[in-house]
């Protein structure tokens, strides 16, 4: 089945310095990736949404300017938190939507990357 | 390597029918189990399960967990059209590693 990968799965930074988060669908081509935060009490916010070769959407209250996402192909997304700081520490998660094998339209989450700033 | 499977992939019933959907889990060093509800956009979180046995409940809505079985069901009473939607459940493990399964499309059809 379909698999989305994400690296690095931890990353524990110094604040002030920039992280970047890889999204890969490894099987299937990916028209639109999904980059969601996690919050205490497990819920998801969905932070922008990327289409490939095209600007990514932000939702009310994200930064552009400070997560950049960057979905330069069909099968990468990338997430770089700029400037981080110790408020950013998360869990981030990313998933894809594309079709497999001609089948419907399923959504695949990755494994999520824990961002810890110091 | 991780997994999560949830069945059906899809469920069409009618308004007041019950419903109940399955997730199986093989999770590395298995902390919880997640169910939530995707509608539009982000999931919305239902329940998380970490004791085996213990069913959760929030109106219509009940889950469990069978840890020996590595298993848990989201059940539905009642449903109503404003239930249709995409329900995720997902294992999380060591570090809060969380695996999600594809998802149970439901439709309610008055």
């Amino acid at each position: 089945g379909a698999v989305v990968s994400q690296h690095p799965s931890r990353v524990i930074c110094k604040s002030g310095t920039s992280v970047k988060i890889e999204c890969r669908s490894l099987d299937f081509q990916a028209t639109t990736m999904f980059w969601y935060r996690q919050f205490p009490k497990q819920s998801l916010m969905l932070m922008a949404t990327s289409n490939e070769g095209s600007k990514a959407t932000y939702e009310q209250g994200v930064e552009k300017d400070k997560f950049l996402i960057n979905h330069a192909s069909l099968t990468l997304s990338t997430l770089t938190v700029t400037s981080a700081h110790p408020e950013d520490s998360s869990f981030y998660i990313c998933s894809a939507r594309g079709q497999e094998g001609g089948g419907t339209d399923t959504q695949y989450f990755g494994p999520g990357t824990r961002l810890t700033v110091l | 390597e991780d997994k999560v499977v949830q069945s059906p992939l899809s469920l069409v019933v009618h308004e007041g029918d019950t419903v109940t959907l399955n997730c199986s889990y093989e999770v590395t060093n298995f902390r919880s189990l997640l169910w939530y509800k995707q509608e539009k956009k982000a999931p919305t979180f239902l329940f998380m399960l970490t004791s085996s046995g213990i069913e959760k409940k929030s109106g219509r809505l009940s889950s469990i967990l069978d840890k020996k079985e590595l298993f848990s069901i989201l059940n539905i009473t009642a449903t109503q059209t404003g239930d249709s939607a995409v329900y995720l459940c997902a294992g999380r493990g060591v570090y809060q590693k969380v695996t999600f399964g594809t998802g149970t499309k439901l439709q309610v059809i008055p």
